[in-house]
């Protein structure tokens, strides 16, 4: 089992529809969770981060955390083709002194006009 | 704020070649870390900073890699004797140092083409 798993897409959606992104993790122990946005070519662009259970909004973007289900998801209203993009879930694994983020392998979505 | 700052932006080399890639981080902030991506993967940690100490490397950073950080300001990561397979993208982050769960922001990364 992966430590952090997403789907990897290409989840495509028409413009102004809510594009909805999963993500979930194994280790119980986890305390932080962040999403970022990463263009073809760019490099990882943090959009959320969410400590707590239950949702997060920031403008667009909704983040949603349940720790009992070790699960994180990202809403997306209102899609952009801007918004087209790789979506990356990552979790903070706090060990010994250490800060290392995990990540997924990303989620692919194309907003379609 | 200036963001995180790499360099070079890209970089090709022989196989066998050494390279140093060089991280400066958010100006306050004490916590820096190298991630290695490769093509479809998301980013992968190598090591972390707290300041001037290396607090945590990954089984993923052989003894071929070697990073520093000796003023607690900037980084430098070099490879040794560079093989195929270290061909990826190296990504710098830093973070705040006021407790554990603070975000990390990338800079735009090194792209490393072995030939």
């Amino acid at each position: 089992q992966k430590e952090v798993e997403q789907n990897s897409g290409p989840l495509s959606v028409p413009e102004g529809a809510i594009a909805s992104l999963n993500c979930t993790y194994s280790d119980r122990g986890s305390q932080s969770f962040f999403w970022y946005r990463q263009y073809s070519g760019k490099s990882p662009e943090l959009i959320m981060s969410i400590y707590s259970n239950g949702d997060k909004e920031d403008g667009r973007f909704t983040a949603q955390l349940n720790k009992a289900s070790q699960y994180v998801s990202l809403l997306i209203r209102d899609s952009q083709p801007s918004d087209s993009a790789t979506y990356l879930c990552a979790v903070n694994k706090i060990t010994g002194g250490g800060n290392k983020l995990t990540f997924g392998t990303g989620t692919q979505l194309k907003v379609e006009l | 704020d200036t963001g995180v700052s790499q360099n070079p932006r890209h970089k090709i080399t022989k196989r066998g070649q050494n390279v140093t890639f060089r991280c400066d981080p958010i100006s306050e902030h004490n916590r820096l870390y190298w991630y290695r991506q490769t093509l479809g993967q998301g980013p992968e940690f190598l090591t972390y900073f707290q300041n001037e100490a290396q607090l945590e490397k990954s089984r993923l950073l052989s003894d071929r890699f070697s990073a520093e950080r000796p003023k607690g300001s900037f980084s430098t990561l070099e490879i040794q004797r560079t093989e195929q397979g270290d061909s990826a993208m190296y990504l710098c982050a830093s973070s705040r140092g006021t407790g554990d769960n603070q975000p990390q922001h990338f800079g735009d990364g090194t792209r490393l083409s072995i030939l």
